[in-house]
């Protein structure tokens, strides 16, 4: 089954401690981005990449780095988490860039 | 820079009735325009996308939307609401090679029995 796999589901940390979302996708595309969801906010892009090796911040990249070096993965690092970065986050893939995206299930993350 | 305004933050119809969610866009290129839906709990799906040719695109559902140019819109329509529609809708907008995409900040949608 075609999908994309975020993990963990939900996540409760205190503001310092480092974390990692986990992002995976099977569909062999090309374009993987990053998204957080605030209520009355939409959805603000993170970062994305266009390929591997290739990322580049959107719209609300402080506090976070990602890495693409496999094609299939784009995990999202929170060095330094803060309570402000208390949120859901989605993972997306598409087959190129301007292509619909396929979003994972989301991970809720409250940072204490 | 690109936007997307959603002007309808909440929305409620009853089942039955028809539907038009309101999508505008600012983009100085071609854009590429796509609904989203995202039920409670879930990831968003895919609604319908236009890229170029027919203004007015059929998606899943049931559900339509038709591009004019002149009013920079994307209207989302739906002649008659079913009750498992009631969710969050988003209006998106992206261009080729770009990387970004924009959303809209969303209409949540009540139906009424």
């Amino acid at each position: 089954e075609a999908q994309v796999t975020q993990n963990p589901r939900y996540l409760i940390t205190v503001t310092g401690k480092k974390l990692t979302v986990t992002c995976s996708q099977n569909m062999n595309h090309e374009y993987m981005s990053w998204y957080r969801q605030d209520p009355g906010l939409g959805l603000r892009q993170i970062y994305y990449s266009m390929n591997v090796e290739v990322t580049d911040k959107g719209d609300v990249p402080e506090g976070y780095k990602v890495s693409r070096k496999e094609k299939r993965n784009f995990p999202l690092i929170l060095e330094s988490p803060s309570p402000n970065q208390t949120s859901l986050y989605f993972c997306a893939s598409a087959a190129v860039d301007n292509s619909p995206l396929h979003f994972g299930n989301g991970t809720r993350l409250t940072v204490t | 820079a690109q936007s997307v305004t959603q002007p309808d933050i909440h929305i409620t119809v009853s089942e039955g009735a028809s539907l038009e969610l309101r999508c505008n866009y600012s983009y100085g290129a071609t854009p590429y325009l796509f609904w989203y839906v995202q039920s409670p709990g879930q990831g968003l799906q895919l609604l319908l996308k236009y890229f170029s040719g027919d203004t007015l695109v059929q998606g899943i559902k049931g559900f339509e939307a038709e591009f004019k140019r002149s009013q920079s819109s994307f209207n989302l329509r739906k002649p008659s609401v079913h009750w498992s529609d009631a969710a969050e809708y988003f209006c998106a907008v992206g261009a080729y090679n770009a990387g970004k995409s924009t959303f809209g900040d969303g209409t949540t949608l009540t139906v009424k029995p």
